[in-house]
């Protein structure tokens, strides 16, 4: 079956960094996304990673390691801003996605 | 219009009726979706359209029903709302099924 496995929820300190991680199982692969969705709120897109490696975006970066079924998003310098869920997602052969059921991130001062 | 708009924001229905969510998107983008979100369950695909006059079906399709009669418009259809349909709707829309979405604001629906 397809699966998507992320932390539940996670909390961490304004202006350190944090790591939030996504494991997945899908039928065949066509890239992972990453979403930022706050309380009440629709999700926006925060990265996409097809081929392995890493890809910064500002504050944020995403990797991705194919053979091991893995992603991170990384958030560095926390703003109280970023407490938010973020939703690990993976497309499969059919160009659907496969989304976790995201990780609760909460800041603290 | 700037993006992708659902209506209503939010509703509360008797078992038993029918309901159309609307959901209308000014980006030109081919795809559009239409997911369900759960508490602690992740969004679930209920049905998609790649192009106007196509549509298919996502990983739960019962209950509902779409149409795609122009690029524009995506409305979801409730035939007959039972407890089990209450949740929030979100709308969605990409360029090409490879690309990132854009969801509209969402529609929180209970059904009594």
């Amino acid at each position: 079956g397809q699966n998507i496995d992320q932390p539940t929820e996670m909390t961490a300190t304004e202006g350190a960094i944090v790591q939030i991680n996504c494991t997945y199982q899908t039928s065949g692969f066509n890239g992972l996304f990453w979403y930022q969705q706050h309380a009440g709120e629709a999700p926006t897109f925060l990265s996409y990673n097809v081929l392995d490696g890493l890809e910064e975006k500002g504050r944020f970066s995403s990797f991705l390691s194919r053979s091991k079924g893995y992603s991170y998003l990384l958030l560095k310098e926390l703003q109280m801003k970023d407490s938010a869920s973020y939703l690990c997602a993976a497309m499969d052969s059919n160009y659907q996605l496969i989304w976790g059921a995201g990780t609760k991130l909460i800041i603290k001062p | 219009i700037a993006g992708i708009t659902q209506a209503p924001t939010s509703q509360i229905l008797a078992a038993g009726r029918r309901m159309t969510l609307r959901c209308t998107q000014d980006m030109r983008h081919n795809a559009m979706y239409w997911y369900r979100q759960d508490l602690g369950l992740g969004l679930r695909l209920i049905h998609y359209s790649n192009t106007a006059g196509t549509t298919g079906k996502g990983e739960v399709p019962d209950g509902y029903s779409v149409s795609r009669a122009n690029t524009d418009d995506f409305p979801l259809t409730l035939a007959s709302a039972v407890p089990s349909q209450t949740s929030v709707y979100f709308c969605a829309s990409s360029d090409g099924p490879a690309n990132e979405q854009f969801f509209g604001p969402g529609t929180r629906l209970t059904v009594l």
